[in-house]
């Protein structure tokens, strides 16, 4: 499967706290996704990176991206309540058109 | 902008009924996109198109499982028969042109359809 994995699968931390999600792929791609998942509700795109790019920031959000490892990590500093969802990777692989293919998701609880 | 619209949210019906699942995506967004999601499998692919053509099917589980888009504001997802392995909860995106540097399709979701087999 070319799905991507995430690690860990759950995560529970204190707000405040920083929260640190990494992503593993398995074939080459043109660009990695990160997206969140509120309970019950639709996902929603977070940040994208693209293959020659190496680190990304998005207000408290920081993605990188190791190519030659294939895989990715997703940070969020100083966690909040409101940051309680899934985190899932999505990558689009080189020669698979438009298809984007999710990863397993890691579930983030933050506490207060 | 509403965003996607999904239609109906929750669907509860029993084995061997036809199920339509409908999908109404951003006005001007020319890519869409049916994914499954389950506990099991997570989120999966199911077909997607662009410009209303299908591009991919190979998701699609079994020839039970059929989609459509008629036109640019609107697609339907049918499954007919309908068993209880396929109860899921069903998502729509659609997403506008693909990134002319990255070919990047940033997608938006609707909010999903939560169908249950009985």
């Amino acid at each position: 499967s070319q799905q991507g994995e995430e690690d860990p699968q759950a995560l529970s931390i204190q707000e405040g706290e920083n929260a640190t999600m990494n992503c593993s792929y398995k074939t080459s791609i043109n660009n990695l996704q990160w997206y969140r998942q509120n309970s019950g509700r639709g996902l929603v795109h977070l940040i994208l990176i693209r293959s020659n790019e190496r680190e990304k920031h998005s207000g408290r959000l920081r993605v990188t991206l190791d190519t030659s490892k294939k895989s990715s990590s997703l940070l969020i500093t100083a966690s909040r309540a409101a940051d309680t969802a899934s985190y899932f990777c999505a990558t689009a692989f080189t020669g698979g058109g438009n298809k984007l293919t999710f990863g397993t998701g890691t579930q983030l609880k933050v506490e207060l | 902008d509403a965003g996607v619209i999904q239609s109906p949210r929750h669907e509860v019906t029993e084995m061997g009924q036809e199920v339509t699942l409908r999908c109404k995506p951003i006005s001007g967004h020319n890519s869409l996109f049916w994914y499954r999601q389950t506990m099991m499998r997570g989120l999966e692919l199911l077909i997607y198109f662009n410009n209303n053509v299908p591009i991919d099917d190979s998701g699609m589980p079994e020839d039970r499982f059929s989609a459509k888009m008629p036109n640019a504001s609107f697609s339907t997802l049918k499954i007919q028969p309908s068993e209880p392995r396929d109860s899921a909860v069903y998502f729509c995106a659609s997403s506008p042109h693909r990134d002319p540097i990255s070919g990047a399709n940033v997608l938006t979701f609707g909010a999903g359809s939560r169908l249950t087999v009985l």
